[in-house]
């Protein structure tokens, strides 16, 4: 059954350097998303993604924070200048599309970002 | 906005005993209602949808929903839990306008042998 993979596992940096989290979503889905889940709370919606634009975005989701689909299969997250608080799992999805019937995401793995 | 409160953080069972996980939401729109699962580990993995029709709903594992709409409730039921059901649970709901997922806070199960 096609999974959504992500990478790294696991990513330690130092506060203000930048990262980059690599998801690949399911092949044949159209829309991509980002989560993270700061540890003790609750997942929260980043951003979504489709046909190379940002389509919605929360605001947790500033100026420090980019997504792109760089080729046909890999859908990255970075963040510029990376802060304490932006420790937490980052959950990437993707769905095949929005409506009731086809809009169930699949989720990766997660990335576990701590930030020292 | 639209919010989802699941009312148990952590519950102990012993197996075979019957389980109901709490959901209530808020939300204005067309509701469109989701539990995942999360075992030790693994991936968020879909449990059960509800869009329309039968407000009861089955999903897999034998676990199955009833969505209330009187309650703003969507609890999520099982008659007799396994050890391997041992797990974290998320009650989403959807936002069309905005094509995302607002989850509420999950409850841990923990199903003793």
């Amino acid at each position: 059954e096609p999974e959504v993979t992500q990478t790294p596992s696991h990513q330690v940096t130092q506060m203000g350097q930048e990262v980059i989290l690599r998801c690949v979503p399911i092949s044949n889905h159209l829309y991509f998303y980002w989560y993270r889940q700061i540890l003790g709370q609750k997942v929260e919606f980043l951003v979504s993604f489709y046909n190379n634009e940002i389509s919605e975005k929360s605001e947790i989701f500033d100026d420090q924070f980019s997504v792109e689909r760089p080729d046909g299969s890999n859908f990255t997250l970075k963040i510029r200048s990376t802060k304490l608080e932006d420790s937490a799992m980052y959950f990437c999805a993707s769905s095949k599309g929005t409506s009731v019937t086809n809009n169930e995401q699949f989720f990766g793995p997660g990335t576990r970002l701590t930030v020292l | 906005a639209q919010s989802v409160s699941q009312h148990n953080h952590h519950v102990i069972l012993s197996e075979a005993a019957s389980l109901e996980l709490g959901c209530n939401y808020s939300y204005g729109g067309t509701v469109n209602l989701f539990w995942y699962v999360q075992y030790p580990g693994q991936h968020l993995q879909l449990l059960l949808k509800y869009f329309s029709g039968d407000p009861l709903v089955k999903g897999i594992k034998g676990f199955e929903a009833e969505f209330i709409k009187s309650k703003f409730s969507f609890n999520l039921r099982k008659p007799s839990v396994q050890w391997s059901d041992t797990a974290e649970y998320f009650c989403a709901v959807y936002n069309n306008a905005g094509n995302m997922l607002t989850f509420g806070g999950g409850t841990r199960l923990m199903v003793k042998p």
